[in-house]
């Protein structure tokens, strides 16, 4: 089967960085993808990652190590509206669905 | 570019009545899904399409139905809804890779 295991809750300070890991065993592996979604709204992509590394947008980087079937979302200078739900998913394959994680709630505190 | 859209927004059925869902997107995305989220739950797989006339069953297909006739729609369908089936449905699109777009979701409650 496939798994991906991400914490259920994270709490942060606001103004820090804080790190949400994902782990993955998966039949197979084209990249590691995150989304973001605030209570009432609807899941919004934020990072895609194929390569090993880290992918810097803005505020928000994500880094994947594939040997150790491994990534995460660092979110840096936390703002409040960044509390949110985070989900990892992974690209098995062009014509199989993601395979989303649980995903981590965030909770951003002054 | 609309991305994706969904139609309603809300809807609220008798129990045993039907409905459906439509979802377009604009971005000649090949892959669609329609998934079903719970409170305080993640994202469940109920259909999807690799492509125009083609469809797939999801983690939870039963009592729903889907057509794909046309590429950049994608169409959800409840023959006799069920109070189970209360629930936020998103449609989503993609590309090869794993950028995923979501739409904006349909709040579903049966009574």
């Amino acid at each position: 089967g496939q798994s991906l295991e991400q914490p259920s809750e994270v709490t942060a300070v606001e103004g820090a960085i804080v790190q949400i890991n994902c782990t993955y065993q998966t039949s197979g592996f084209y990249g590691l993808s995150w989304y973001q979604q605030h209570d009432g709204g609807a899941p919004t992509f934020l990072s895609y990652n194929a390569l090993d590394g880290l992918e810097e947008t803005g505020r928000f980087s994500s880094f994947l190590s594939r040997s150790d079937s491994y990534g995460y979302l660092l979110l840096q200078e936390l703002q409040m509206k960044d509390s949110a739900s985070y989900f990892c998913a992974v690209t098995i394959s062009g014509n199989t669905p993601l395979v989303f994680g649980k995903g981590t709630r965030l909770s951003v505190i002054a | 570019n609309a991305g994706v859209t969904q139609t309603p927004k809300f809807r609220v059925l008798k129990t045993g009545q039907s409905m459906t869902l439509l979802c377009a997107q604009d971005m000649n995305h090949e892959y669609m899904y329609w998934y079903r989220q719970d409170p305080g739950m993640g994202l469940r797989l109920i259909h999807y399409s690799v492509g125009e006339g083609t469809t797939a069953k999801g983690e939870v297909p039963d009592g729903y139905n889907v057509s794909r006739l046309k590429k950049q729609n994608f169409l959800l369908g409840l023959e006799s809804a069920a109070p189970s089936q209360t629930s936020v449905y998103f449609c989503a699109s993609r590309l090869l890779t794993g950028e995923q777009y979501f739409g904006p979701g349909t709040r579903l409650t049966v009574t």
